[in-house]
């Protein structure tokens, strides 16, 4: 069956550091994969997506590459600020979504 | 309205009681999907509509869960003699198209507590 397994948090980071959230899923067929944030106090919104094998997503800094060979899509950013700090979850199309992981962002 | 809006926002049941929580998505989305989200866990599929045709409703707890989308557009999701394990945040997303690779867009979402 289909499910998504995600990194599990929270992360703190210093403001200026590289992040990395690792996603892994398991899928029959070919799913569209995304990573969507929540901010404190929002609602769930869309970060990026890639719907198919080596897409990169990219947005506000964040990637993130569906990877096939390792059934993969772990969401990276190269320096992260305070506004970073959210709840991030990894989805596959609309249907499965990981526990989330929750990042704060320290200055 | 500009984007999905869901009511009430909270609502407290006490056991036993029914309740029945709103979706208006954004006009014109075809899709629309209900998820449940536990404190601290990601949203849980429950069921999906395109247009008015319920065609999956596989992640329904139970059969007092009741979903329908009469005309398209407004959705409603019913659950009867609420219990304590239903108490939870329900979502409500609506996205353009009913292929998997189209953006969701979420409600604020709606805080039942069963007492």
């Amino acid at each position: 069956g289909n499910s998504v397994t995600q990194m599990e948090g929270p992360v703190t980071l210093s403001e200026e550091a590289f992040l990395t959230i690792n996603c892994t899923y398991t899928a029959t067929g070919y799913p569209s994969l995304f990573w969507y944030v929540q901010y404190p106090g929002e609602g769930l919104q869309l970060l990026l997506k890639a719907t198919k094998a080596d897409d990169k997503g990219s947005n506000k800094g964040f990637e993130a590459t569906y990877r096939k060979e390792t059934t993969s899509f772990h969401l990276e950013k190269g320096s992260v600020q305070v506004s970073d700090s959210a709840v991030y979850f990894c989805a596959l199309n609309q249907f499965y979504f990981g526990t989330g992981t929750s990042l704060t962002v320290i200055p | 309205g500009a984007g999905v809006s869901q009511s009430p926002r909270y609502k407290v049941a006490k056991r036993g009681q029914d309740v029945a929580l709103r979706c208006d998505p954004i006009s014109g989305h075809v899709s629309l999907f209900w998820y449940q989200q536990a404190l601290g866990q990601g949203p849980e599929f429950l069921t999906y509509f395109q247009n008015e045709a319920q065609l999956d409703k596989s992640g329904l707890p139970s059969d007092r869960f009741f979903a329908e989308r009469p005309e398209g557009s407004v959705s409603t999701l019913k659950i009867q003699r609420t219990q304590q394990e239903d108490s939870a945040v329900y979502l409500c997303a609506s996205s353009t198209t009913g292929t998997g690779n189209s953006e969701a867009f979420f409600g604020q979402g709606t805080r039942l507590t069963v007492v």
